[in-house]
């Protein structure tokens, strides 16, 4: 599995956008790139997956640049009810998704 | 539609005592995974399930013993409590490993 390195922790005030970088130098050809999102209390839920370029759905966006090392993960115009934890997610092997410790958000009024 | 569902929410077990956290899916997934999460850290894999009577051992699977007799459901047994076993566990589905899991609320367990 790739190991991934994402900040500990980040501060945003409401209505901006959030941009969360992840590295993952080692990732394999054949994996993809997952994102999750925990709130405190609740299992992770997915937010957004993908392989290359650029992915887009309802609630964020993903980039990932022409050699993968790295994505980034876009939060457009944050609100309060976007403070959680997290997490990038790089390849699974044997149905293990090796979850870090994640990114603590935390946008602010 | 209920998704991926743990019972119970909450459970105090006395050092030494046993029980079964149980864990009930809706969505025909075959792999099915439990997972433990210790404060401040990311989830960790116990062990998973590629489909009924097919059962593997993940990261951290000394404690604990798991089952899958049908595909909806996925039992997680704990042989004798102890209190490195206090955690919060969540149990996951998927359609395959590389596709979006779904995760339950969570069981709270202390054991004291």
């Amino acid at each position: 599995l790739a190991k991934t390195t994402q900040p500990i922790s980040m501060d945003s005030y409401e209505g901006q956008e959030v941009n969360i970088t992840c590295s993952h130098n080692n990732i394999a050809t054949n994996d993809y790139i997952t994102w999750y999102q925990q709130f405190p209390s609740q299992g992770p839920r997915f937010i957004i997956q993908g392989y290359k370029t650029k992915v887009t759905n309802e609630v964020a966006s993903l980039f990932i640049p022409a050699d993968r090392k790295s994505s980034t993960l876009s939060l457009p115009r944050v609100s309060l009810s976007d403070t959680a934890v997290y997490y990038c997610l790089v390849g699974v092997v044997n149905n293990d998704m090796r979850f870090g410790a994640g990114t603590r958000l935390t946008v602010k009024p | 539609n209920a998704g991926v569902t743990q019972t119970p929410k909450f459970q105090v077990l006395k050092t030494g005592q046993s029980m079964t956290l149980q864990c009930a899916q809706d969505m025909n997934h075959e792999y099915m995974s439990w997972y433990r999460q210790d404060p401040g850290m990311g989830l960790r894999l116990i062990h998973y399930s590629v489909g009924a009577g097919i059962t593997d051992q993940g990261e951290v699977p000394n404690g604990y013993n798991v089952s899958r007799s049908t595909t909806e459901d996925f039992p997680l047994r704990l042989l004798s409590a102890a209190p490195s076993q206090t955690s919060v566990y969540f149990c996951a589905s998927s359609y395959d490993q590389n596709t979006e899991a779904f995760f339950g609320q969570g069981t709270r367990l202390t054991v004291v």
